[in-house]
């Protein structure tokens, strides 16, 4: 079956631009990550949907950032007016929920702001 | 505050040689510890995970060595092949937590050469 899917794989938007990136989970999968990957460093967590319940938003880096999860399958991750500071990898990862369910990473979007 | 702490940054191993990746922790919460290999423009897949109430668990040519009291692990790769050149992050959940995020270490780039 299909995995984790991403779109747009690459993005550049000029600062001030907004900009959505989806993901498209593994089927029944009820839980959805987002993480951010700086370049050379480790994904850190974003935001956390148990179905269509965005359950933890601690990770958002700031108000500039949403995300959301309406039929509790594909997630947008939104980022409004665009700094260089928000030039990354955007990680989404689903797994089944639960204790020591993998979670099942996406190939990324790559957001490079200009 | 660095939660999870990985060295060494970078490792370059001979074929056929063992390749040794530690990792340290704080939070006595964590109950689950992955190991991911990420691959350039891939997004990072599970290579193995452990339980703090395991010492040690091998898969192939990978393991896991755990030490409870030091907060510390470590992943062995026995007779590196080249093919297993990309970087290794480990991470840590908390499953007793409100979210089953990963808090993954900085990562270590392995170069195997043949």
């Amino acid at each position: 079956g299909a995995g984790v899917s991403q779109s747009p794989r690459y993005k550049v938007a000029k600062r001030g631009q907004d900009v959505a990136l989806r993901c498209d989970p593994i089927s029944g999968h009820v839980s959805l990550f987002w993480y951010q990957q700086a370049l050379g460093q480790g994904p850190e967590f974003l935001t956390y949907f148990q179905n269509e319940a965005q359950l933890d938003k601690s990770g958002l880096p700031s108000d500039r950032f949403f995300a959301e999860r309406p039929e509790g399958s594909v997630s947008t991750l939104k980022i409004q007016r665009t700094q260089q500071e928000d030039s990354a990898v955007y990680l989404c990862a689903s797994s089944l929920g639960g204790t020591y369910n993998e979670q099942f990473f996406g190939p990324g979007t790559r957001l490079t702001v200009l | 505050q660095q939660q999870v702490k990985q060295s060494p940054q970078s490792l370059i191993v001979q074929k056929g040689g063992i390749s040794i990746i530690n990792c340290a922790y704080e939070n006595t919460a964590f109950d689950y510890f992955p190991w991911y290999q990420q691959f350039p423009g891939k997004g990072p897949a599970l290579l193995i995970a452990i339980r703090p109430d395991v010492s040690e668990k091998k898969e192939g040519r990978f393991t896991i060595s755990f030490n409870k009291s030091a907060k510390q692990f470590s992943l062995h790769i026995m007779d590196s092949q080249p093919g297993d050149s990309a970087t290794y992050f480990c991470a840590a959940v908390n499953y007793g937590g409100a979210t089953n995020k990963l808090i993954f270490g900085t990562g270590t780039l392995l170069a195997v050469q043949p």
